[in-house]
């Protein structure tokens, strides 16, 4: 079982710049879960998908986040424009049924400059 | 709303010595399930421990035990035999049983462990 799959690893990129990060659940999860997390806030979930459509999108901060998920192997997070506040660690998550524990990528961090 | 709470931000332990830490949460639901998560400086969420509500035993994995205290909403992470790589912040979550819903995370103890 290859895991949740997040890419990129590592991202820089100066303010106002589009940044897209991506996900790849483990295969016949339906539950995508999009987390981030910074020393002040702590760990924040931002968004969640079942079965691929979005659920509970509360904890997106501003119109500039959005996130898709086109189909069940793969999700992505968008922010357009960034800004040096934006930089954090990105986790993304998936689960099966509701009885089980998130699995967790090994996040992206993001530096806006 | 359910709340999860860990009201310890840090903890410090003696390496070989046993440690505990807190966690409570809120809920009115009768069935959920309770987890705990490890996050080392490498930054990978890893989950370390899991408890079902409608489970009287206390779940143990090696060093790691739980004691969970259903009435008292209370479910506190037990580790004996502090080892250098136990040193990492650590989460407590809860997840409903009767909604298929989001997973609701702890602020975190960071645990540090003392040579």
């Amino acid at each position: 079982d290859a895991g949740v799959i997040q890419s990129p690893r590592h991202e820089v990129t100066e303010m106002g710049q589009e940044v897209t990060l991506r996900c790849k659940p483990i295969s016949g999860h339906n539950s995508l879960f999009w987390y981030r997390q910074t020393m002040m806030r702590g760990l924040e979930l931002l968004i969640y998908f079942n079965n691929n459509v979005p659920i509970d999108d509360s904890g997106m901060p501003e119109d500039r986040f959005s996130a898709k998920m086109p189909n069940a192997s793969f999700s992505t997070l968008k922010i357009q424009p960034s800004e040096p506040r934006d930089s954090a660690v990105y986790f993304c998550a998936s689960s099966d049924r509701s009885n089980q524990p998130q699995h967790f990528g090994d996040g992206t961090r993001l530096s806006i400059l | 709303a359910q709340t999860v709470t860990q009201s310890q931000p840090e903890m410090s332990v003696q390496e070989a010595e046993t440690v505990t830490l807190s966690c409570t949460y809120d809920t009115s639901e009768s069935d959920y399930y309770l987890f705990w998560y490890k996050q080392p400086p490498s930054r990978q969420m890893i989950l370390v421990i899991r408890q079902e509500a409608y489970k009287q035993q206390n779940a143990t994995e090696n060093r790691f035990s739980v004691n969970f205290q259903k009435a008292a909403k209370s479910f506190s992470l037990k580790i004996s035999d502090s080892q250098l790589g136990d040193a990492a912040m650590y989460f407590c979550a809860y997840r409903s049983g009767e909604r298929d819903d989001k997973i609701i995370f702890g602020k975190g103890t960071r645990l540090h462990i003392l040579p």
